[in-house]
């Protein structure tokens, strides 16, 4: 069956960087997209971008662009998700999702979540 | 940017109907997803391309869509169905995934 497993929990300090992974299984990695949502303590989701493994193509959410970097290994199934100076605002649970490559398709798998803490 | 609105909160009795609002500009030339997300849990896809739904989700979940607004429809309502739920679209323009803003359903 798809199965996404994310990496564990993560706390960290303002002003640093943090990496969350993504391992995919039971289908083809290559051959969908794999997004990142993200959502705050008792918040909404919110988009981050999403990578395509088939060619490195990515697309990252206006508010995150220039801290976030989407990357995809095709030998080992895995996405990363990296978020670099880190504050206070960037605490809540990260999400990694599979959708088709269709520009309107919907997200048909999710990660587990991975919890990601910032404090001083 | 585009803007998915959908009310907070909504409460329902066990048996009845819950029907959740999305609105969104132009939101009738868009597909529209939902999903439902549990108390800490990951969402969950119930409804596809405006009204598809997908394998295992119960045929008292529909979707619809007229207008400016996307409606989910969850029929005689239970208590597992209490969750928040959100609508979502690919906004083309801007080529950004777009959540709403998310519904709590709580059933009293």
């Amino acid at each position: 069956q798809v199965l996404l497993a994310q990496s564990g929990v993560e706390m960290t300090k303002p002003g640093a960087s943090v990496r969350v992974s993504c391992k995919a299984s039971g289908y083809t990695f290559v051959s969908y997209a794999v997004i990142w949502v993200r959502q705050a303590p008792g918040q909404g989701l919110e988009w981050m971008g999403w990578i395509s493994p088939y060619n490195g193509d990515t697309i990252y959410a206006q508010k995150m662009q220039g801290r976030v970097s989407l990357t995809a290994d095709k030998l080992t199934g895995s996405a990363f998700m990296d978020l670099r100076n880190l504050t206070s605002d960037d605490t809540g649970v990260y999400y990694c999702a599979r959708k088709d490559y269709g520009s309107g398709s919907p997200v048909d798998y999710w990660g587990q979540g991975t919890l990601v803490t910032v404090f001083s | 940017s585009y803007v998915l609105t959908q009310p907070p909160s909504l409460a329902v009795a066990p048996g009845k109907t819950a029907t959740i609002i999305c609105g969104g500009n132009d939101i009738g030339s868009q597909r529209v997803h939902w999903y439902q997300q549990k108390a800490g849990q990951a969402p969950v896809l119930v409804i596809s391309y405006d009204s598809d739904r997908p394998s295992g989700i119960p045929d008292r979940i529909s979707g619809s869509k007229s207008g400016n607004t996307a409606t989910l429809t969850i029929s005689r309502v239970e208590a597992g169905d209490e969750a928040d739920y959100y609508c979502q679209v690919w906004d083309l323009d801007s080529e950004h995934y777009v959540f709403g803003t998310g519904t709590k359903v709580t059933v009293l």
